[in-house]
């Protein structure tokens, strides 16, 4: 299984302001994505990163808030941008092979003020 | 997109005694279900899996049943323990590892 690592693992932010959060995986993955959980909430996916290419967002997620680069098979940056208190929550990437399993990072805990 | 419904949302069990966790998914196309376990304040942690070509795995006290027809799945934990307490999560996927969760369950063992 693949061991999946991310930092920072808490951060409490001023709005406007931006977080770029980063997620190492310990072995070559074909899938990494990000997802956000609100506290007591189920696993929102926010967008595939796609290595060397644009990320591929879900419905109600954009490029311009939430930037994401993936330059090798191994690592990814999910960036929260002009960060609003409605930003707050866990922010968790992951990673798996095709058709294989999903294995989780620790999650990032931001907190907006 | 898919849609996966799980219930219930919060489950409460005597120790020793079994659990049942149910959800449904809309896409026919989605071929894999995994089920995740989260405790309070840690990542999600894969449980126990299964694809659209079986109809049932165990693993020890832990079991997952899938029913194509019928477009659901479920999860049985047999002799509870107050460690299995946690928030549960079913997802579907269609092999592409996009996966939709469920909503969660949140089930407590009382001792």
């Amino acid at each position: 299984s693949a061991v999946i690592s991310q930092k920072p693992s808490r951060d409490i932010c001023q709005r406007g302001t931006s977080l770029t959060i980063q997620c190492q995986v310990d072995s070559q993955v074909t899938m990494m994505f990000w997802y956000r959980q609100q506290p007591g909430q189920s696993l929102t996916l926010i967008a595939t990163a796609n290595q060397g290419s644009e990320a591929t967002y879900e419905s109600g997620f954009v490029i311009d808030k939430f930037p994401i680069s993936r330059p090798n098979l191994t690592f990814s940056t999910l960036t929260v941008s002009n960060m609003s208190p409605e930003d707050s929550s866990i922010y968790l990437c992951s990673g798996g092979t095709f058709q294989e399993t999903q294995y989780f990072g620790p999650g990032t805990r931001l907190l907006v003020l | 997109g898919e849609n996966v419904e799980q219930h219930p949302s919060t489950l409460s069990v005597q120790e020793g005694d079994s659990a049942v966790i149910k959800c449904t998914y809309s896409d026919s196309a989605s071929n894999y279900f995994p089920w995740y376990k989260q405790e309070l304040g840690k990542r999600p942690q894969l449980i126990i899996d299964i694809r659209s070509n079986v109809g049932e795995k165990k693993d020890q006290r832990i079991a997952v049943t899938l029913n194509k027809t019928a477009k659901h799945f479920s999860l049985h934990i047999t002799e509870t323990q107050p460690e299995d307490s946690a928030v549960y999560f079913c997802a579907a996927s269609m092999g592409n590892n996009d996966m939709r969760f469920g909503a969660g369950t949140r089930l407590t063992v009382k001792p």
